[in-house]
């Protein structure tokens, strides 16, 4: 069974600052998920990425499959990036349909 | 397009009654999967359903937990008998195949009073 290390767990940082959050899981996976929740709200899907990196406006997400890891960047933030990001995986290996497994969570608070 | 679509968004029920979560997927999703996250806690896997079959029900408490996803109608997650404990968020998310990006919805909020 996959498990899914996050952190930090919790980041406090200034409006404009570039984010990172780091992403590890312990097996091998066909795809990796960055999601957002914001407080009392519903999950967002960000990225679903098995290989290399993707951009979306101010957001990038690189994964090293080698490695397993992953990491999601946010360039420029902004008070309304305040959310939970979570990593996401297959709950098993071996690449086939599957549920997802979740990190803990980094509770992201940017300052005006 | 809608996304996918959950109802109701807040449930609240006695100890000892029964709490039905539905779920409509996106158009053309076939694939759906229910979650749960406790208060304070991580979102954890329940249910991976295609019409008509459940593919992997390894997350699911053995009692008094069902789901259901017919060939008509939305998916259905049912909750006998409903305890304190069983108060929380359930997601579900549906996708197009099985290995496909998931796409979540609002979520339902039961209370358990």
């Amino acid at each position: 069974k996959n498990e899914v290390e996050q952190s930090p767990q919790n980041l406090t940082a200034q409006e404009g600052e570039f984010i990172t959050i780091n992403c590890s899981y312990s097996v091998g996976i066909s795809a990796l998920h960055w999601l957002q929740q914001h407080p009392g709200g519903g999950i967002v899907s960000l990225f679903m990425l098995s290989s290399g990196k993707k951009k979306h406006g101010r957001l990038i997400a690189t994964i090293n499959i080698q490695e397993k890891h992953s990491s999601l960047h946010i360039t420029a933030s902004h008070p309304r990036d305040s959310a939970v990001y979570i990593c996401a995986v297959p709950l098993l290996s071996g690449g086939g349909a599957d549920g997802l497994t979740f990190g803990k969570g980094t509770h992201l608070i940017i300052q005006p | 397009n809608a996304g996918v679509m959950q109802n109701p968004r807040h449930l609240v029920r006695r100890r000892g009654q029964e709490a039905r979560l539905r779920c409509s997927p996106m158009k053309g999703h076939s694939h759906v999967y229910w979650y749960r996250q406790l208060p304070e806690e991580g979102l954890k896997f329940m249910v991976y359903l295609q019409k008509e079959n459940i593919i992997d029900e390894s997350g699911m408490p053995k009692e008094r937990f069902s789901a259901e996803f017919p060939k008509e109608g939305p998916s259905i997650l049912r909750i006998q008998q409903v305890v304190r404990g069983d108060s929380a968020a359930y997601f579900c998310a549906s996708s197009p195949q099985g290995w496909a990006e998931q796409f979540f919805g609002p979520g339902t909020r039961l209370t358990v009073l």
